[in-house]
């Protein structure tokens, strides 16, 4: 099974400033990472997928790069409806599909 | 607009069963393999099932195979998860959702989840 670690924890941030998220795999996944932000009492909403493609309507601010087994989410200007929780997901390897233990971006 | 709503979530002893339903619109159902994610309280997320479009195939998680079955009916347009033999681990918020595509694994579309709560 394919272990994800994210880091920090916990990011604080202010609005405007720059988010860079990061996610570590395992073992290579290729380019078969996702992620997903979750707020409180909310289901999860895809963002990227396949390391860098943005889903439908998710805002050119988030970007993702990476290959390998290590990844990154960047938020470029943070918006006040971007704090949250952000996980990363891989689909290389499965089953079992596995998701990291997430990153929460809340406000400095 | 893609529309998943779960149902059957509830207060379960252990060693009990429950059938949680997902019902869906908005898409073409029979094409997309149908997933289940679960979120324990204050934790992450876990894949728990998939299912291929036409049923035949199934996957599950380790911690679930053989107690939860997971099964569809296309002319419906619902998804099952039969849970037998739940334990105090498996107390969470269940999520439906879509596949992105023919990218399995990647969840595009969720519902709003069904909580379970295993306890005496």
């Amino acid at each position: 099974e394919i272990v994800l670690t994210q880091s920090p924890a916990t990011l604080s941030l202010s609005p405007g400033e720059r988010a860079t998220l990061s996610c570590r795999a395992s073992q290579s996944v290729n380019s078969y990472l996702a992620w997903y932000q979750q707020k409180p009492g909310q289901a999860p909403r895809l963002l990227i997928y396949d390391v860098s493609n943005r889903a439908t309507g998710i805002p050119a601010r988030f970007s993702g790069s990476g290959s390998g087994t290590d990844f990154t989410l960047t938020i470029s200007t943070l918006e006040p409806e971007d704090f949250a929780v952000y996980y990363c997901q891989q689909r290389s390897d499965w089953p079992p599909f596995t998701f990291g233990p997430g990153t929460r971006v809340d406000i400095k | 607009e893609v529309q998943l709503l779960e149902s059957g979530g509830g207060l379960v002893q252990p060693g009990g069963s429950l059938r949680l339903s997902c019902a869906a619109s908005g898409f073409t159902f029979s094409t997309y393999v149908m997933n289940w994610v679960r979120q324990s309280p204050g934790k992450g997320l876990e894949w728990v099932s998939s299912i291929g479009g036409s049923g035949g195939d199934t996957f599950y998680a380790d911690s679930v195979r053989g107690r939860f079955a997971i099964s569809r009916d296309n002319s419906e347009n619902k998804v099952y998860l039969q849970m037998n033999g739940l334990r105090a681990v498996d107390t969470a918020v269940y999520y439906c959702a879509k596949t992105l595509g023919s990218l399995t694994g990647y969840s595009d579309s969720w519902g709003q989840g069904t909580l379970v709560t295993v306890s005496s």
